[in-house]
C-alpha cells in the first residue's frame, strides 16, 4: 500500500516570497492533516480536512497561509507571503474517518526562508 | 487545553543497557494516546496506540503502557538501529487532532 507522498522535499525561498505544497494522502483515507514540526519541536496542527471540509484551522495563521483539498484527495498548502520563523518542516498526514485511529504521515517538506 | 511533556530530553544508552521514556500528559476526556517514532529527514512512523489505562502494548524492543495521567515507552536490550526520535502525542474529546510532545532523542551506541 502507498504511503502518503508530498512534494517538493525541500524549498528554499527568500522572504515575503510564496510558497505550496503537494500532498496525496493515503487512498480510502478521508481525514488529511497539515503539520508544522519546528526544529527540535514535536509536529504542530495547522488545519485538518475531513473529505473537503475544514474541521479544525484554529492555529492557521490565516493572513498569510492557505489550504484546500480538492475532490477529497489531494490537497496543498500555501504560504504568501513568507516570515523567517516559517522555516520548518511541513507534515501531511492521513487517516481513516472517525476513530481515535492512528494518523500515518508522509516525508514531510523542508521549507527554509532567507 | 491538551498537554504533553515528555522526558528526558535525550538519552543515550549503550547497546542492551534498557531503559524508558516518560510522556505526562493533560487531556480533557483521552480518546487515545499515540506513540510514534521519527528518524532524521523522515515523517513520524506510528508504532501504538493506547486507550485506557492499564493498557500494554508491545513490538520487538519496545513496550508502552499507559495510565490516568502518563505512559512509558519501555526499550529491552535496545539496539543502534533503535536509534531515533520518540515522540507521544495524545487525543481528546474536545479535539480531534493530535497534540504532540517535543520528543526524546534516543541513541543507542554499540
Amino acid at each position: 500500500e502507498a504511503g502518503v507522498a508530498q512534494s517538493p522535499r525541500y524549498k528554499i525561498i527568500e522572504k515575503r516570497q510564496s510558497v505550496a505544497f503537494w500532498c496525496n494522502p493515503i487512498s480510502g483515507h478521508a481525514t488529511l492533516y497539515w503539520y508544522q514540526q519546528i526544529l527540535g519541536q514535536g509536529p504542530k496542527l495547522l488545519i485538518q480536512f475531513q473529505n473537503n471540509g475544514v474541521v479544525d484551522d484554529s492555529q492557521l495563521p490565516k493572513d498569510r497561509f492557505s489550504a484546500e483539498r480538492l475532490k477529497g484527495v489531494d490537497s496543498t498548502l500555501k504560504i504568501q507571503p513568507a516570515k523567517l520563523e516559517d522555516s520548518a518542516v511541513y507534515l501531511c498526514a492521513s487517516s481513516l474517518e472517525g476513530g481515535p485511529y492512528e494518523q500515518y504521515f508522509g516525508p514531510g517538506t523542508r521549507l527554509t526562508v532567507t | 487545553e491538551d498537554q504533553v511533556t515528555q522526558s528526558p530530553e535525550a538519552l543515550r544508552l549503550q547497546e542492551g543497557e534498557s531503559s524508558s521514556l516518560n510522556c505526562s500528559y493533560t487531556v480533557s476526556g483521552l480518546r487515545g494516546l499515540f506513540w510514534y517514532r521519527q528518524d532524521p529527514g523522515k515523517g513520524p512512523e506510528f508504532l501504538f496506540t493506547l486507550y485506557s489505562a492499564g493498557e500494554e502494548k508491545e513490538k520487538e524492543r519496545l513496550k508502552a503502557t499507559l495510565t490516568k495521567k502518563e505512559s512509558f515507552l519501555h526499550i529491552t536490550a535496545p539496539k543502534p538501529e533503535d536509534s531515533a526520535t520518540y515522540l507521544c502525542a495524545v487525543q481528546g474529546t474536545g479535539r480531534r487532532a493530535l497534540t504532540f510532545g517535543s520528543g526524546t532523542r534516543l541513541q543507542v551506541q554499540p
